[in-house]
């Protein structure tokens, strides 16, 4: 059974960075891409990028691009989401994402990490 | 602004039919049949509940049908049972930067 277990809730101040780690059970972590979603207060779903399975490749969408860094440790089947110069507008709820079973979908969803960025 | 535009709400009665409709362009759910719904309550991950375009995962009830015509897409729920109440998002692969979109979202109320 695939699980994907996401890090706590954090409280940052407006300019600071956070990371979102994600660990993967149940499957080859090597074997499928992982992407990020989050969701704003108030907003609806966002794409923010993705990694490749095979060579950790990443692309990033163009809002977050310059602020965004998606790593892994393939070692621990962890995958890592790095926001910097966090605003207001970045209080979301942020998950990571893989589309196991079903193709170009996303059926398997971390539970989801909330970040309020707050002064 | 969402890539792509759904109603805001939807609502109906126990054992309604209701759908949502999902409007893109041309570049992705015109071009692709890679149309996916999800269904999201408060506090919980969102649910895979149709994928491309048609298809339902295992375990999705048949109550739940997509369908696609030009650039918008469809979910619709049959026989609405009081635990479909969430919100609904579509999302379509696209052939941009942006390789995933998804729709504002559709807060379905069970009357």
């Amino acid at each position: 059974q695939v699980h994907l277990v996401q890090s706590g809730a954090e409280v940052k101040k407006p300019g600071a960075s956070v990371k979102v780690s994600c660990k993967a059970s149940g499957y080859t972590f090597t074997s499928y891409d992982i992407n990020w979603v989050r969701q704003a207060t108030g907003q609806g779903l966002e794409w923010m990028g993705w990694m490749s399975r095979n060579s950790g490749k990443t692309g990033y969408a163009p809002k977050f691009q310059g602020r965004v860094a998606m790593t892994r440790d393939t070692s621990i089947s962890t995958a890592y989401m790095d926001l910097s110069s966090l605003r207001s507008e970045d209080t979301a709820v942020y998950y990571c994402v893989v589309g196991y079973s079903y193709g170009f979908s996303f059926d398997y969803w971390g539970q989801g990490t909330l970040v309020t960025v707050s002064s | 602004q969402s890539a792509l535009t759904q109603p805001a709400s939807v609502s109906g009665s126990p054992g309604q039919s209701i759908t949502i409709s999902c409007t893109g362009t041309s570049s992705d759910v015109g071009a692709y049949n890679y149309v996916s719904w999800y269904q999201h309550h408060p506090g919980k991950a969102p649910k895979l509940m149709i994928y491309g375009v048609s298809n339902r995962p295992s375990g999705v009830s048949n109550r739940f049908s997509g369908s696609k015509s030009g650039n918008t897409a469809s979910l619709t729920i049959s026989g609405l049972q009081a635990e479909d109440e969430a919100d609904y998002y579509c999302s379509s692969y696209a052939s941009s930067s942006t390789p995933w979109v998804f729709g504002g979202g559709t807060k379905l109320t069970v009357l």
